[in-house]
């Protein structure tokens, strides 16, 4: 079946540093897109989605971009801090909203150099 | 507030033995999903109600898996009878429907 997956497994950066996470997805009919931020030992935290009618949403210090004719997600970080270390997974439904289950990447672990 | 409360948090049990996971979901959300994390397979779907009726449990991986969900605030994952290959953590999720889902902090369960 088609599934949302990641293209790299790690990501290291050095602090102070913007990163980019990516997301590609395989499914046209996706069009809600969430980002999760997963910490050793806790549950996905909510980070920020986005809908298929946009293709930028902008958080605190995060943006995320979506890219619908090649079916891509990214996650920007600016300024990375120690504490965004984390695996970051990407996910969509097709209801356009969070009443409908996830399919989930498989995450990008991302590590910051002091 | 309280986000969505999970237990145990931890569970150890034998081959054979049931287990029952417990959830409550944030105040004010109608929609509850359980999910499974496993290195192999990452985070997959279970099962999910919307108001307290299941939805999809085509993730469901077998008949010993059963879940409910008696009151518009709680739901329970039950195993039995449980087997080593069920080892994972176990999160649910709520939603109020038009934004994100929220975890909880998953029950990790090892079965010997």
């Amino acid at each position: 079946g088609e599934s949302v997956g990641l293209h790299l497994p790690t990501l290291s950066v050095q602090e102070g540093d913007n990163s980019i996470i990516n997301c590609a997805y395989s499914n046209s009919a996706s069009d809600y897109f969430i980002w999760y931020k997963q910490e050793s030992g806790k549950g996905p935290q909510f980070i920020i989605d986005i809908r298929s009618n946009m293709d930028k949403r902008q958080g605190q210090r995060v943006t995320v971009l979506l890219n619908k004719t090649v079916k891509h997600l990214s996650l920007q970080i600016a300024a990375t801090q120690p504490g965004d270390s984390a695996v970051y997974f990407c996910a969509e439904n097709q209801s356009g909203g969070g009443a409908d289950g996830l399919t989930f990447g498989k995450g990008t672990h991302l590590i910051i150099q002091p | 507030d309280a986000g969505v409360i999970q237990s145990p948090r931890h569970e150890v049990t034998e081959m054979g033995q049931e287990v029952t996971l417990r959830c409550k979901l944030i105040s004010g959300h109608n929609s509850l999903f359980w999910y499974r994390q496993t290195m192999m397979r990452g985070l997959e779907l279970l099962i999910y109600f919307n108001n307290n009726v299941p939805i999809d449990d085509s993730g469901m991986p077998e008949d010993r898996f059963s879940a409910k969900m008696p009151n518009a605030s709680f739901s329970t994952l039950k195993i039995q009878p449980s087997e080593p290959r069920d080892s994972a953590v176990y999160f649910c999720a709520s939603t109020m429907g038009l934004g994100g889902q929220y975890f909880g902090p998953g029950t990790r369960l090892l079965v010997l």
